[in-house]
């Protein structure tokens, strides 16, 4: 597509609750991230996938998280155990490749994740 | 190791008046430093970025940000702002091949009429 595609774009959850998130990147991105931007606060790194390389986990805040990344292409984050203050705009990325080379980072519209 | 400091979560300024955010950086290699604007309910976007040459940087919405390696800056500025600059601007740093972009923690700029 055009942009880097994300969905849903809103998800309301009952604590306790699986939910997935999707993110489609530019065709032909081969890094992409994800970020979690809670009410007021910055963006919070969470997990960086590039190309067939091992994906940088550091950011993910517990192990309820995970995400995983098909093909090289559509990528899910995964929230097991839904909490409240898991409630935030979760916001996906993607660059070409080799992105700290200066290559613009592209990013969705987010998924914003309510739970109540 | 890289990282970015954005001084100020929040500006604000006057309708008309000067734009000055303030972003400095850490980074053992050259750098490749970005401003990214996020308008409210969106997604960021690339404002400007410097990559090699030039060290004055010209981005949309007539903002402007200079790279001065000797005080490891990177400071964005518009001449006047406008009701529509109002949002938030985020610094960000990398240090080359296929490390990932380090993001600073953004300043909200509120414009005044």
């Amino acid at each position: 597509g055009a942009g880097v595609s994300q969905s849903p774009s809103n998800k309301v959850t009952e604590k306790g609750k699986d939910v997935e998130l999707r993110c489609d990147p530019i065709s032909g991105h081969t890094a992409l991230y994800w970020y979690r931007q809670s009410l007021g606060q910055g963006l919070e790194f969470l997990i960086y996938f590039q190309g067939n390389s091992a994906p940088d986990k550091s950011g993910l805040p517990s192990d309820r998280f995970s995400a995983e990344r098909t093909g090289g292409s559509v990528s899910t984050l995964t929230i097991q155990r839904t909490q409240q203050e898991d409630s935030a705009v979760y916001l996906c990325a993607s660059s070409l490749s080799m992105p700290g080379s200066g290559n613009t980072i592209y990013f969705g519209e987010g998924s914003w994740l309510t739970v109540v | 190791a890289q990282s970015v400091t954005q001084l100020g979560s929040h500006v604000s300024v006057s309708e008309g008046a000067l734009v000055l955010l303030r972003c400095n950086y850490s980074s053992s290699v050259p750098p490749y430093l970005f401003w990214y604007v996020q308008y409210p309910n969106q997604g960021l976007q690339l404002l400007l970025k410097y990559t090699t040459g030039a060290t004055l940087v010209k981005g949309i919405n007539g903002f402007e940000a200079e790279f001065k390696k000797s005080e490891t800056s990177f400071h964005l500025t518009k001449p006047s702002a406008h009701m529509s600059d109002a949002a938030e601007y985020f610094c960000a740093v990398s240090s080359g091949g296929y490390q990932k972009v380090t993001f600073g923690t953004g300043t909200k700029l509120q414009v005044i009429p």
